[in-house]
């Protein structure tokens, strides 16, 4: 089970560009890495999935060096909407539903006006 | 709205009540979940079904006891819990269990307390 490690709180500001990142030191060659967004009572959103190298959709990018060892998810222009609890997640691509859904600990972004 | 629905999104039960959980999914998906997340804490997930076949069980208590009928329905039976299981339950969906075939999708959840 590759286990994630995330610092437990950001603070930002609107407009500002925030980057999370997650570290997965023991990450096999079939993990992928999903993040995922979560607001006070309510499921867990997807945010982005990648593999290797930059991924970058409507809402975020995530980056991943050579060494899949870390990622990070970077949103910008960052709104007060954003505030939520964000986590990453590393699993395996194949039939192995224990690694791929278990969540770590988040975390939680606070953006400030 | 994400294709998963959760019914009650809130319950009150009492420690001897009997009562069940319920998810639906109408996104075609093999693969459905229970998980449970408690105040301030990550979540745990609770089981897993590919194909209505029942995968994963993560240590659960018996008082849960989960059911999946068919690949659109799954359901968590309630029965004797403790006020420490009050939490929100959440179910979420994905086309199959592999890392690589892209998102769960959650349900709202249901708020469960047990007095």
């Amino acid at each position: 089970l590759a286990k994630t490690t995330q610092p437990i709180s950001m603070d930002s500001y609107e407009g500002q560009e925030v980057n999370i990142t997650c570290s997965h030191n023991n990450i096999a060659t079939n993990d992928y890495i999903t993040w995922y967004q979560q607001f006070p009572s309510q499921g867990p959103r997807f945010i982005i999935q990648g593999y290797k190298t930059k991924v970058t959709n409507e809402v975020a990018s995530l980056f991943i060096p050579a060494d899949r060892k870390s990622s990070t998810l970077s949103l910008p222009r960052v709104s007060l909407s954003d505030t939520a609890v964000y986590y990453c997640l590393v699993g395996v691509g194949g039939n192995n539903a224990g690694n791929m859904l278990t969540f770590g600990g988040g975390t939680r972004l606070m953006v400030k006006p | 709205e994400t294709g998963v629905t959760q019914t009650p999104r809130h319950l009150v039960m009492g420690m001897t009540n009997k009562k069940s959980l319920k998810c639906e999914q109408h996104l075609g998906h093999n693969a459905m979940y229970w998980y449970k997340q408690s105040a301030k804490k990550p979540l745990e997930l609770m089981f897993v079904y590919s194909l209505e076949e029942r995968v994963e069980n993560n240590s659960v208590p018996s008082r849960f006891s989960p059911e999946c009928p068919n690949s659109s329905h799954l359901f968590l039976h309630l029965h004797t819990l403790q006020p420490e299981d009050s939490a929100l339950y959440l179910c979420a969906s994905s086309q199959d269990i592999r890392g690589d075939t892209g998102e769960l999708f959650f349900g709202e959840g249901s708020r469960l307390t047990v007095l």
